[in-house]
């Protein structure tokens, strides 16, 4: 399996336009989350679907932020529009059914708005 | 709710000592515990977790991690630190009915020569 593939690796975009980040779980896991790391907040769940279905997304910081999950092997997450506080490394995992497995990560997308 | 806490952000070790790092849980049901390892520029990479089986939980690269529910802690130990083992280590913990992971700040790890 190739894992969790987020894309881009890296995006720098001015501040004010949109930016859309990508995701494709791994097939089979139920659950998909999306985190943003930050130096100063660390690790912060944003949002969180069950079989394509949005389940807890009182961590999305503002109503610039917003995530779809159209199917079980694509999910976006969309700021619009983009501000310098939003520079931040976005994470995306996925996990089976069962609390005890934990979650698989992709490799992350680093977010710079100037 | 339930919340981690990671006592100290850095530690330093001499290449061979002992590497330990401590995480102290709150969860108001029996919690899965978890710890993952951030390489600089790469995503979080589960090391070991803790799902109410045996109280050692042996994990990949040599660490293992002890659940101690008297003293709610979930320390992780590695007897002899390695070059490799130079990262970010990250506690995590989630009830038991739950799927949201609630992760500690993170303690960094530099192994010296």
């Amino acid at each position: 399996d190739a894992g969790v593939i987020q894309s881009p690796r890296h995006e720098v975009t001015e501040m004010g336009q949109e930016v859309t980040l990508r995701c494709k779980p791994i097939s089979g896991h139920d659950y998909l989350f999306w985190y943003r790391q930050t130096m100063m907040r660390g690790l912060e769940l944003l949002i969180y679907f069950n079989n394509n279905v949005p389940i807890d997304d009182s961590g999305m910081p503002e109503d610039r932020f917003s995530a779809k999950m159209p199917n079980a092997s694509f999910s976006t997450l969309k700021i619009q529009p983009s501000e310098p506080r939003d520079s931040a490394v976005y994470f995306c995992a996925s996990s089976p059914t069962g609390a005890n497995y934990g979650y698989t990560f992709g490799s992350g997308t680093r977010l710079t708005v100037v | 709710a339930q919340s981690v806490t990671q006592l100290g952000s850095h530690v330093s070790v001499s290449e061979g000592a002992l590497v330990l790092l401590r995480c102290n849980y709150s969860s108001s049901v029996p919690p899965y515990l978890f710890w993952y390892v951030q390489y600089p520029n790469q995503g979080l990479q589960l090391l070991l977790k803790y799902t109410s089986a045996a109280t050692l939980v042996k994990g990949i690269n040599g660490f293992e991690a002890e659940f101690k529910k008297s003293e709610t802690s979930f320390h992780l130990t590695k007897p002899s630190a390695h070059m490799s083992d130079a990262a970010e280590y990250f506690c995590a913990v989630t009830p038991g009915n739950d799927y949201k992971l609630s992760f500690g700040a993170g303690t960094t790890v530099t192994v010296r020569a």
